[in-house]
């Protein structure tokens, strides 16, 4: 069964734009999570998407939103972008139970804001 | 709050030595608890997880965790350590009322001595 994948892998942005990841989860999967991780602040829980629908959000600006589609592949947007936004942006899936599934993640994408 | 605190942000331990890293975690009731490996440029691969019954996990590669309720902690050790165990070890909690959010520890990394 072919794992979590995201696209692209690296990514490289001037401050003021925006940008769009993409996030398939593994086949069957319904649940997807985003997590960005920084040097400085470490794994960080950005949302979670669940039938398309937002099912949880962590602490973060405005500027960044995500989506799911019916096939449960989902993207996040960051607009705006500051140089703080540069990180490894990781996407997560799961079945569906909350709190009780395991969650497997992608490789991720690395985002450099310039 | 849940909370995850790795107390050790490097350790050293040479290859074939045995190797224990530490996870206390905060939470109010029962956490689910997991740990995770990143390699370098990689993504996060799930060790180990525990949800209930025996305190004792075993995961993959050879590696187990204590559950340790009175002392807040879910500990994870190697018997034999190989030079394919250097990376970074997360440890995270999540709970039924979080959703799927996990909450990571800041992460220890782990070199390996010949």
């Amino acid at each position: 069964k072919a794992g979590v994948t995201q696209t692209p892998r690296y990514l490289i942005k001037t401050r003021g734009q925006q940008v769009t990841l993409s996030c398939s989860p593994i086949s069957g999967h319904r649940s997807v999570s985003w997590y960005q991780q920084t040097p400085g602040q470490g794994l960080q829980f950005l949302f979670e998407y669940f039938s398309e629908t937002q099912r949880n959000k962590g602490n973060f600006p405005g500027r960044f939103s995500g989506r799911q589609f019916s096939n449960s592949r989902s993207e996040m947007n960051v607009s705006t972008l500051e140089l703080g936004d540069s990180a490894l942006y990781l996407c997560a899936s799961s079945f569906a139970k909350p709190g009780t599934d395991t969650q497997y993640f992608g490789p991720g994408t690395r985002l450099t804001v310039l | 709050a849940q909370s995850v605190t790795q107390p050790d942000i490097h350790i050293t331990v040479s290859e074939g030595a045995s190797l224990e890293l530490r996870c206390n975690y905060s939470y109010g009731a029962t956490p689910y608890l997991f740990w995770y490996v990143q390699s370098p440029g990689q993504g996060l691969q799930l060790l180990l997880k525990y949800f209930s019954g025996d305190t004792l996990v075993q995961g993959i590669k050879g590696f187990e965790a204590e559950f340790k309720r009175s002392q807040s902690s879910f500990n994870l050790r190697k018997p034999s350590v190989h030079w394919s165990d250097a990376a970074e070890y997360f440890c995270a909690v999540g709970a039924r009322a979080a959703g799927n959010k996990l909450t990571f520890g800041g992460g220890t990394r782990v070199l390996v001595k010949p």
